[in-house]
């Protein structure tokens, strides 16, 4: 079972603000991390999924990046808005793209 | 939207009783995965069907078990329901490979009284 750790717990930030999480894991037999954006009453949505050290991955505002030599990710949103309202989440996944989740952040952005 | 549904969206279910949740993969997707989302915290992967076979299973007991059919739908089964298993069901497919983007449905909000 993988230790997937994510922070903070959560977040409250002012519209217009930057913000980045954490997302740490095993460094060990590292396949692939998944980034997700959950909002309430809806299915989680896959933002990134990401595979080599270094790599960096943007999506509009938000953007990610990977390091699997240290075991992390951090997850960036610029000039957040009411909408990135939502729990975010990360999994890394094993040889059978199985994934193993983070508690996730869960983000409030005020208007 | 994802094109993985779900039903039924709630569910309320007695202690001892037995529980069937379904979910439609999208077409051509021959992975499917389960996970349990219990309250504050992240989801918890169940198992993986691929092409009607299991194809891994986490830490849950053998009362959990799943089906999958060819035409890209599938089955969770929960017998002899305890309170500890209220939770949202989760299902997600995706094309087979080890880094492939799984999608979400909406899940299955389960309650055991």
């Amino acid at each position: 079972i993988l230790n997937v750790e994510q922070s903070p717990q959560s977040l409250h930030v002012q519209e217009g603000d930057s913000t980045n999480f954490t997302c740490s894991f095993p460094s060990s037999n590292f396949y692939a991390l998944h980034w997700y954006r959950w909002e309430t009453a809806k299915s989680p949505e896959a933002l990134f999924v990401m595979t080599l050290n270094g790599d960096e991955k943007k999506k509009g505002r938000i953007s990610a990046t990977l390091n699997t030599k240290e075991g992390y990710s951090y997850l960036y949103i610029k000039g957040s808005q009411p909408e990135d309202s939502a729990t975010y989440l990360c999994a890394p996944n094993n040889a059978g793209n199985m994934l193993t989740f983070g508690g996730g952040t869960r983000l409030m952005v005020k208007p | 939207e994802t094109g993985v549904t779900q039903s039924p969206t709630h569910l309320i279910k007695t202690r001892g009783q037995q529980v069937t949740l379904r979910c439609s993969s999208q077409s051509g997707h021959n992975t499917v995965s389960w996970y349990q989302q219990a309250l504050g915290q992240g989801p918890q992967f169940i198992f993986q069907y691929y092409r009607e076979e299991e194809n891994g299973r986490g830490n849950f007991p053998p009362r959990f078990s799943g089906l999958q059919f060819p035409n890209y739908s599938s089955e969770l089964n929960v017998n002899a329901l305890e309170l500890d298993d209220s939770a949202l069901y989760l299902c997600a497919s995706n094309h087979p490979g080890r880094t492939s983007e799984q999608y979400f449905g909406p899940g299955t909000r389960l309650t055991v009284t």
